[in-house]
């Protein structure tokens, strides 16, 4: 099986710009979660997505929206970008039926300048 | 809110000695719990995963400990190689939609 994929892989934003992210999850995953990593932070969770329907979101400003589609692929959002939207963001799918592990993608590294 | 820590920051071993990294959790519900390694540049991976109904799991060179009643989880890696370093989180779920991670543990294998 393939693993998840993620487009772009970096990225150069500037400031107030917007930025769409791809995630593609493993075949027959239909849980899609993003989270944001910066240098000293941990994991910082987005939000999930579940056949198409949000189902949990994190603490991040409306800036930061996300999708999923009828075949599970996700975008996140992130309109007016601040420079402290540098990190690296991650997507990670998982089957959806329960308390199953996640597999992550290699994350795309966005860049705000 | 959730929160998993994790004790030590850093950590540094001789290659071929046994690694132990610690992480504390505070939702005693939390059932499930996973254990990632991240190399630099790369996503999270997938090491070891273990369930509340256990307290030992092992897989090739790793094993997972998990003690409910001090809400503590220990990844052991016996035989460190340079290969292993890299940073480590741990993660934690109650309901199977969100996990909660630590801030992580850089483990530097000294050859």
């Amino acid at each position: 099986k393939a693993g998840v994929t993620q487009t772009p892989r970096y990225l150069i934003k500037t400031r107030g710009q917007q930025v769409t992210l791809s995630c593609s999850p493993i075949s027959g995953h239909r849980s899609v979660s993003w989270y944001q990593q910066t240098p000293g932070q941990g994991l910082q969770f987005l939000f999930e997505y579940f056949s198409e329907t949000q189902r949990n979101k994190g603490n991040f400003p409306g800036r930061f929206s996300g999708r999923q589609f009828s075949n599970s692929r996700s975008e996140m959002n992130v309109s007016t970008l601040e420079l402290g939207d540098s990190a690296l963001y991650l997507c990670a799918s998982e089957s959806g039926r329960g308390a199953e592990t996640q597999y992550f993608g290699p994350g795309t590294r966005l860049l705000v300048l | 809110g959730e929160s998993v820590g994790l004790h030590l920051p850093t950590l540094s071993v001789q290659e071929g000695d046994n690694s132990i990294i610690n992480c504390a959790y505070s939702n005693s519900a939390s059932d499930y719990f996973i254990w990632y390694k991240q190399e630099s540049g790369k996503g999270p991976q997938f090491i070891i995963d273990i369930r509340s109904n256990m307290d030992k799991r092992q897989g090739q060179r790793v094993t997972v400990l998990l003690n409910k009643t001090v809400k503590h989880l220990s990844l052991q890696i016996a035989a460190t190689q340079p290969g292993d370093s890299a940073v480590y989180f741990c993660a934690e779920t109650n309901t199977g939609n969100q996990f909660y991670f630590g801030t992580g543990t850089s483990l530097t294998v000294i050859p």
